[in-house]
């Protein structure tokens, strides 16, 4: 079955770096575009980037734009996130997500458990 | 940008009976091309990760019970629970797919009254 393993997370001072990790299995990885989505304490879904399934085509939220990057290693099957100059609110959980298909933008269909990221001094 | 507005934020409703939630999109999510609204419908439960629901705004996801239904076109939609189970109490997010960045509603919590 489909599983989404993200690790990499922890606490980090504001101004420092991150990278989170994704790994995945039970399908066939190189054919589906990835999500990353974050999650505050105690509030709603954001959206934060996506990555088609050849790595070709990134989208970034404003929020997180020129400060994240999204990648990807097919022959690894894991999905990344590089987080630069981290904020105070960026402090989340992290959660990558496959989307259900490739070809336009879907929603996502699986979703790992989360990597909880906190940025403070 | 696509602004999601969910409502309401919270409700309460009586085992069996229907909970009703809305979803309005600044703009419209349908595309004329292929006449489908992008829009999904997720449920979290607590401490877990988000699950999918409904797509293209009616399309129920695999094994998703038949209690659960989604309505609506163009920028404003409804999920519906027709009789609601305890295993239901959760928060429920819509999200359009249509344009980047993607963008989810503020949820809302469903309760046992």
């Amino acid at each position: 079955q489909v599983q989404l393993v993200e690790s990499g997370g922890g606490v980090v001072q504001p101004g420092r770096s991150l990278r989170l990790s994704c790994a995945a299995s039970g399908f066939t990885f190189s054919g589906y575009a990835m999500h990353w989505v974050r999650q505050a304490p105690g509030k709603g879904l954001e959206w934060v980037a996506v990555i088609s399934f050849d790595g070709n085509n990134k989208e970034y939220a404003d929020s997180v734009k020129g400060r994240f990057t999204i990648s990807r290693d097919n022959s690894k099957n894991t999905l990344y996130l590089q987080m630069n100059t981290l904020r105070p609110e960026d402090t989340a959980v992290y959660y990558c997500a496959r989307q259900q298909y490739s070809g336009s933008w879907a929603p996502a269909d699986n979703w790992g458990q989360g990597t909880l990221v906190t940025v403070s001094s | 940008d696509i602004v999601m507005t969910q409502s309401p934020d919270s409700l309460a409703v009586s085992l069996g009976e229907r909970a009703t939630i809305n979803c309005k999109s600044s703009q419209s999510v349908l595309y004329s091309s292929d006449n489908k609204n992008y829009l999904a419908w997720y449920q979290q439960k607590p401490g877990q990760p988000p699950k999918l629901l409904i797509y293209w705004a009616s399309t129920r996801e695999s094994g998703v019970p038949d209690r659960f239904s989604g309505s609506g076109s163009g920028t404003d939609f409804t999920l519906t629970i027709s009789s609601l189970q305890a295993e239901d109490v959760a928060v429920y997010f819509c999200q359009q797919y249509f344009f980047t960045p993607l963008t989810f509603g503020g949820g809302t919590k469903v309760e046992i009254k």
